[in-house]
């Protein structure tokens, strides 16, 4: 089993639509919990950190992390075709500067 | 800004050829990544430089695959014998030690692709 799983789509949604994005992890020591975004072509880009359980919101996204169930959310309010990319999950441990990173789900938002 | 430079953006080898990938980090970053992308496979790590600490190169898949960083700054990864397997984007990322953790920024990666 990976350490973390992530379903690779692809995800096809129209504009305007609620997109989520889930991880699945297996190591409980994982306590930082990323997003990034990448675009064909170009490197990732961070879209979100979150530290430990809870919510974090950020415009139209919101992330999620569920500590118990080993499960973290990426949600996409209002989809634009320019969010139209391949979306990483990457985890952290404490005092560890390695991020373990999902596969990538690819997502395109139809106009 | 300036951000994570990477050269060469494609590169195109022999099996058996030695290739250098070079890294240029944000300035005053000190801690330095190599990731390697495949294809299906999502971002592997192969080595972490901070400052003057030792790397850590637990990441690195064989004898094969080294890593400098000269001056605390430009980072060179070099595979030798390169192999078809090889084959992937090589992403280089750098963060400002002080930062929160996990804030790695990333360049746009060098395309290896091994005949």
């Amino acid at each position: 089993q990976k350490e973390v799983e992530q379903d690779p789509g692809p995800l096809s949604v129209p504009e305007g639509a609620i997109v989520s994005l889930n991880c699945t992890y297996s190591n409980s020591a994982f306590q930082y919990f990323m997003w990034y975004r990448q675009y064909s072509r170009k490197g990732p880009e961070l879209l979100m950190y979150t530290y430990s359980s809870g919510n974090k919101e950020d415009g139209r996204f919101t992330a999620q992390v569920d500590k118990s169930s080993k499960y973290i959310s990426l949600f996409i309010r209002d989809s634009q075709p320019s969010d139209s990319a391949t979306y990483l999950c990457a985890m952290m441990t404490g005092g560890s500067e390695k991020l373990v990173f999902g596969k990538g789900t690819k997502l395109t938002v139809n106009p | 800004g300036a951000g994570v430079s990477q050269s060469p953006s494609n590169k195109v080898t022999e099996k058996g050829k030695d290739v250098e990938l070079r890294c240029d980090p944000i300035s005053g970053h000190t801690a330095l990544y190599w990731y390697r992308q495949s294809l299906g496979q999502g971002l592997e790590f192969l080595i972490y430089f901070q400052g003057n600490s030792a790397p850590d190169k637990s990441g690195l898949p064989s004898d094969r695959f080294s890593a400098e960083r000269t001056g605390g700054s430009v980072s060179t990864l070099t595979i030798q014998r390169t192999q078809q397997e090889d084959s992937a984007v090589y992403l280089c990322a750098s963060s400002f030690s002080l930062a929160r953790v996990g804030t790695q920024y990333f360049g746009p990666g060098t395309r290896l692709t091994v005949l």
